[in-house]
């Protein structure tokens, strides 16, 4: 199974801050990766797919990038409502694995 | 718009079994798979299985293999996922969500159904 390790674990930044955070694949897995935000009581919701897709109706100042085994999910200019716990998942045809989540704060 | 309407919240004493459905609306839904993943309280997402609406074919996770059944009836545009042989530690939010052609992500999920399991 291939493991799905993100970084940090919690993250507090401020409004208009650039953030980053990373996810690391146990292997390759091309560009097969997705990011989905989840706020409390929510379910998730698809951000990006295939690594850096951003999905419809997402803003734009969430982008993703990397290949191989390495990814990042960026915020350019936080915004408030960008309080949530952020996932990655490596997925195929097969199976999908998730990453720990990652949970930001505002400060 | 595309909706997936999960059942309400239920309570099962161990060795129970439960079944949450999951109805879906506004597209094709022998056209989507439907997937299961659950999340325990304070913890990450966990796939499951999923089920192929139009064939009825389904792929489960090797954990969940003894113990989970999906299944689903196209008159109602409805999947089911049946957990048997309840713990304690079954206790989370399972969620019902599309998936996009073949691949095993989701662009969109049901609200989420809470099962607790408790003596």
């Amino acid at each position: 199974d291939i493991q799905m390790t993100q970084s940090p674990s919690t993250l507090s930044a401020s409004v208009g801050d650039r953030v980053t955070i990373t996810c690391r694949a146990s292997q390759s897995i091309t560009i097969w990766l997705a990011w989905y935000q989840q706020k409390p009581g929510k379910a998730p919701k698809l951000l990006i797919s295939k690594a850096s897709t951003l999905e419809g109706g997402v803003p734009s100042r969430f982008s993703g990038s990397g290949s191989g085994t390495d990814f990042a999910l960026t915020i350019s200019s936080l915004q408030p409502d960008d309080s949530a716990t952020y996932y990655c998942q490596h997925y195929n045809s097969f199976s999908c694995s998730f990453g720990q989540g990652t949970k930001l704060e505002i400060k | 718009q595309v909706q997936l309407v999960q059942s309400g919240a239920e309570m099962r004493k161990p060795g129970a079994s439960v079944k949450v459905s999951c109805k879906a609306s506004g597209y094709t839904f022998t056209g989507y798979y439907i997937h299961w993943l659950r999340q325990a309280p304070g913890q990450g997402l966990e796939w499951m299985g999923r089920i192929n609406p139009n064939s009825g074919d389904t792929h489960y996770a090797q954990k969940f293999q003894a113990s989970i059944t999906v299944t689903r009836d196209t008159s109602i545009s409805t999947a089911f996922m049946e957990l048997r042989s309840l713990r304690s530690d079954d206790t989370a939010v399972y969620y019902c969500a599309r998936g996009l052609g073949s691949w095993y992500y989701f662009d969109d999920w049901g609200q989420g159904t809470l099962v607790t399991v408790s003596s």
